[in-house]
């Protein structure tokens, strides 16, 4: 039973264009979402994280959305850079802080690759 | 720089024979974990420790063991490996107040 669904195994952009990674759960306790970005051979990355009372966050180049209605959020990198291509995993979790810390429901990933 | 360190980077390990895999973490932090990550799936939690009280998810084998001897190491052990428990295993830390977890490079296991 996958809690955590990232359904796009991979994702090609071209540099300068917007990247949109897209993540669904099911599970309606989850409250607290989180975007890791991994290299090869490398652990993930935390790169940005919203609270359910939010539906959008913004740091620099990388925003995320979340539409709780529909159990779905995205990740959206605008402008895309080469440097960017890396795996991308969305994480949820039952509680910011307090109750549930940091355990973490994954999904499979998605390959971004941008191309110069 | 603070950090989580896993080692080894790379362990080869031969079908039945224990293995103990190590996180180091100088962040000071008070919950670690211990995920798998089977290739191309997500990484699933098998166990955490707050503090000193450890926490094992309900699917975890076990074949799945921990130990913490103070805040800065973790230790996994497994107790007679299966080639199906070949994979990359994850060490990460939290402060038990936010969510975010950091997390180590990993050490990918293979059973032979």
């Amino acid at each position: 039973d996958q809690q955590v669904k990232q359904n796009s195994p991979s994702l090609s952009v071209q540099e300068g264009r917007i990247s949109i990674l897209n993540c669904d759960y099911t599970n309606s306790m989850f409250d607290y979402f989180l975007w890791y970005k991994k290299y090869p051979a490398e652990g993930p990355t935390f790169l940005i994280s919203i609270s359910s009372i939010k539906d959008k966050n913004e740091d620099g180049r990388f925003t995320v959305f979340l539409n709780k209605s529909a159990k779905h959020l995205s990740l959206h990198i605008v402008p895309s850079q080469p440097g960017d291509s890396a795996v991308y995993f969305c994480a949820a979790s039952l509680g910011a802080g307090g109750t549930s810390y940091g355990k973490l429901t994954f999904g499979q990933g998605t390959i971004l690759t941008v191309h110069p | 720089d603070a950090m989580v360190i896993q080692n080894p980077r790379y362990q080869v390990t031969q079908f039945g024979k224990p293995v103990t895999l190590s996180c180091s973490q100088t962040l000071n932090h008070n919950v670690m974990y211990w995920y798998q990550q089977k290739s191309s799936q997500a990484p699933k939690l098998l166990f955490h420790y707050y503090d000193k009280d450890f926490n094992n998810e309900a699917d975890t084998p076990d074949n799945f063991q921990s130990r913490r001897p103070n805040t800065s190491f973790c230790f996994l052990d497994i107790r007679s490996p299966g080639l199906g428990d070949a994979a990359m295993y994850l060490c990460a830390t939290s402060r038990g107040d936010i969510t975010e977890a950091f997390f180590g490079q990993g050490t990918r296991l293979t059973v032979v």
